[in-house]
């Protein structure tokens, strides 16, 4: 059963821009959350998305980030016009449910390097 | 609010010394779960351990070993006969309700470094 997979692994984009990050879930997996992660930093939640609904998104800036879980195929998070400052490792977790004791299961990251 | 302190942003020891992370939290749930998972220079997340809000019965798991304590807000995690393998970013995760049941609140991480 093959884990939480994200690509790229390493992105590099010049300011202005745009990065497309994605995630394929765990099979059996309908919750999908994402996390950034600043330079010696701690994991900060962005986003928690099912398959077509965005069920939380306080964590995520008010411009210029977006992210979806189409019916088919991989979520996707979405950065227009890079600054120097979302350079971060973005992580995408999934669980097969909400709520209740279960851990989310890590993809490897992307590494976003901002030029 | 929801908030995880990890206290210890780094601890360095030699081989073979065991080394306790600490973790507090904050929450207003009575129902919540606490997590701790590794960060290799690897860069992934590994998940070592879930304890729910409910049982501070403290567990052992090889050279792992993690107390639970309610009185004090406190899910400590101590390695014992510490390993070079074991140098990694440790960090503590809390999950309830009233944050939404869905994301994690984590703490700002331990980095562990081992020395042979």
């Amino acid at each position: 059963n093959a884990g939480v997979m994200q690509n790229p692994r390493h992105l590099v984009r010049r300011r202005g821009q745009e990065a497309r990050l994605r995630c394929s879930p765990m099979k059996g997996h309908s919750h999908v959350y994402w996390y950034r992660q600043l330079p010696e930093e701690g994991l900060k939640f962005m986003v928690y998305l099912q398959k077509e609904n965005i069920i939380d998104e306080s964590g995520m800036p008010k411009e210029r980030f977006s992210a979806e879980f189409p019916k088919e195929g991989p979520s996707i998070l979405r950065i227009q016009q890079v600054v120097r400052g979302d350079s971060a490792a973005y992580f995408c977790a999934s669980s097969p449910r909400t709520g209740g004791p279960d851990e989310q299961y890590f993809g490897p990251g992307t590494r976003l390097t901002v030029t | 609010a929801q908030k995880v302190t990890q206290a210890q942003t780094e601890i360095s020891v030699v081989e073979k010394e065991d080394v306790t992370l600490d973790c507090v939290y904050e929450t207003r749930d009575t129902t919540y779960y606490l997590f701790w998972y590794k960060q290799p220079p690897s860069g992934e997340l590994v998940f070592l351990i879930r304890r729910n809000s409910f049982d501070e019965q403290n567990e052992i798991s090889g050279r792992y070993s993690w107390n639970f304590q309610k009185s004090t807000s406190s899910f400590n995690f101590t390695i014992t006969a510490s390993q070079v393998v074991d140098s990694a970013v440790y960090f503590c995760a809390l999950k309830s309700g009233a944050d939404s049941w869905g994301k994690f609140q984590f703490g700002a991480g331990t980095q562990v470094v081992v020395t042979p």
